[in-house]
C-alpha cells in the first residue's frame, strides 16, 4: 500500500479550479512533486519541490502545502489538462521515495 | 537539451531474461541519478529503485530486490535494467527518470519515453 493517497477521481468543469491532494504523514518533513500522465506519453512533471514550477509549464498549476497534505491546484483548468495525476516524496524512512496511487482528472 | 530515449518494446516468455537502456543526451550522465519507474497495466506509478551515476551504486526499492538490476555504460552515456526470471506480472512500462536534488526535494525532471515489456507465453 502507499503512503501517499490520493482521491481516485476528481472532475472540474472547464475554466473551473481543481485541487488534487495528497495526504501522507512524509509530507510533514519532505515536499511533494507532481506529475501528469497521459496515456502512451511520459510523466511529466509539474511541480517540484518548494513548490515550484518547471519552464514550460502554465502558470494556471500552482503547488501548496499544509501539514501532511501537498496540494496541486489547477486555475482555469483545460481540456488537456484531462490527465492521471502523481504526487511524489520521500518515504517516511527518507531514503527512497514513495508515488501516491494517482488521481484522475476530468474536465467536464 | 536534456533526453532520454529508451529501447524498444519486448514480448518475452516466462522465465527469460530483458534489459532496457536508457541513453542520455543534452547533459553530464555522471553528474544525475538514474532512476526507474514501473507502471503496470491500469495501475500507478511505482518507484524501482535509483543508480548512483558516478559510483555506479544501486539502489533498490521493496518488491523490487533479487531479479531486477540497475547497470550503466558511462562510456556511452546509459543506464541499463536487467530483469530476470520474467514473470506475467512484470508486464509493465518502464520509465527511466533523472532525479535531481535542489536542497529542498528530490524530484524527477526528465523521462524517457517508457519500454513496454510483455511477458506472455
Amino acid at each position: 500500500s502507499s503512503e501517499l493517497t490520493q482521491d481516485p477521481a476528481v472532475s472540474v468543469a472547464l475554466g473551473q479550479t481543481v485541487r488534487v491532494t495528497c495526504q501522507g504523514d512524509s509530507l510533514r518533513n519532505y515536499y511533494a512533486n507532481w506529475y501528469q500522465l497521459k496515456p502512451g506519453q511520459a510523466p511529466i512533471l509539474v511541480i517540484y519541490s518548494k513548490n515550484n514550477r518547471p519552464s514550460g509549464i502554465p502558470d494556471r498549476f500552482s503547488g501548496s502545502s499544509s501539514g501532511n497534505t501537498a496540494s496541486l491546484t489547477i486555475t482555469g483548468a483545460q481540456a488537456e489538462d484531462e490527465a492521471d495525476y502523481f504526487c511524489d516524496s520521500r518515504d517516511s524512512s527518507g531514503n527512497h521515495v514513495v508515488f501516491g496511487g494517482g488521481t484522475k482528472l476530468t474536465v467536464l | 537539451q536534456v533526453q532520454l530515449v529508451q529501447s524498444g518494446s519486448e514480448l518475452k516468455r516466462p522465465g527469460a531474461s530483458v534489459k532496457v537502456s536508457c541513453k542520455a543526451s543534452g547533459y553530464t550522465f555522471t553528474k544525475d541519478a538514474m532512476n526507474w519507474v514501473r507502471q503496470a497495466p491500469g495501475q500507478g506509478l511505482e518507484w524501482m529503485g535509483w543508480i548512483n551515476t558516478n559510483s555506479g551504486n544501486p539502489t533498490y526499492a521493496q518488491g523490487f530486490t533479487g531479479r531486477f538490476v540497475f547497470s550503466l555504460d558511462t562510456s556511452v552515456n546509459t543506464a541499463y535494467l536487467q530483469i530476470s526470471s520474467l514473470k506475467a506480472e512484470d508486464t509493465a512500462i518502464y520509465f527511466c527518470a533523472r532525479g535531481l536534488y535542489d536542497g529542498y526535494g528530490y524530484y524527477f525532471d526528465y523521462w524517457g519515453q517508457g519500454t513496454l515489456i510483455t511477458v506472455s507465453s
